[in-house]
């Protein structure tokens, strides 16, 4: 029962342009929301959260959505650089918990030159 | 050191043996998490650690898994008569505060193959 789900196993882009990377969940109580961006062979990386009590937060090039009544989040990069190629997870914990995380399964970011 | 450091980074073992994982946090750091990620999937919460408190071990799949923390410091994972589908990339973070956010740092983790 994944409680977490990134639909897209893979994304391709070219640089400079908009990155859009989805997550959906199907849990209410979850009210704390976090990407993370993995590098192969390495550990994976914070990169920006969210609460629910927000729609939307900014950081840079990256900006997370959410959207509570459809229980689905994304992830903007814009622009797009080759850097950003990474594999992506989308994680939820609730109760306040930032550290019982639930994660997705990742999707795959390819930024092309 | 640098970072957090997880040892071994690759570990092969048989069917029924126990192993035990590394993990060296971030010095200064007072909670420490494990992880573990298998193949196809998203990483699934295994252990918290945070200070003097009693650990958090309701992501332990079986009770043939163990983890300990010594003097708030190393921690060490432990699985006892491994099976095939404890095969999964280990993985360790730490913080100086709680949560997996900013302050978070995750090691390399260890490639565990149970044949």
């Amino acid at each position: 029962d994944q409680q977490v789900k990134q639909n897209s196993p893979s994304l391709s882009v070219q640089e400079g342009r908009i990155s859009i990377l989805n997550c959906d969940y199907t849990n209410s109580m979850f009210d704390y929301f976090l990407w993370y961006k993995k590098y192969p062979a390495e550990g994976p990386t914070f990169l920006i959260s969210i609460s629910s009590i927000k729609d939307k937060n900014e950081d840079g090039r990256f900006t997370v959505f959410l959207n509570k009544s459809a229980k689905h989040l994304s992830l903007h990069i814009v622009p797009s650089q080759p850097g950003d190629s990474a594999v992506y997870f989308c994680a939820a914990g609730k109760g306040g918990s930032n550290y019982k995380l639930t994660f997705g399964k990742g999707t795959l970011l390819t930024v092309n030159p | 050191g640098a970072g957090v450091s997880q040892s071994p980074s690759n570990k092969v073992t048989e069917k029924g043996k126990d192993v035990e994982l590394r993990c060296d946090p971030i010095s200064g750091h007072t909670a420490l998490y494990w992880y573990r990620q298998s193949l196809g999937q998203g990483l699934e919460f295994l252990i918290y650690f945070q200070g003097n408190s009693a650990p958090d071990k309701s992501g332990l799949p079986s009770d043939r898994f163990s983890a300990e923390r010594t003097g708030g410091s190393v921690s060490t994972l432990t699985i006892q008569r491994t099976q095939q589908e404890d095969s999964a990339v280990y993985l360790c973070a730490s913080s100086s505060r709680a949560g997996l956010n900013t302050e978070a740092f995750f090691g390399q983790g260890t490639r565990l193959t149970v044949v």
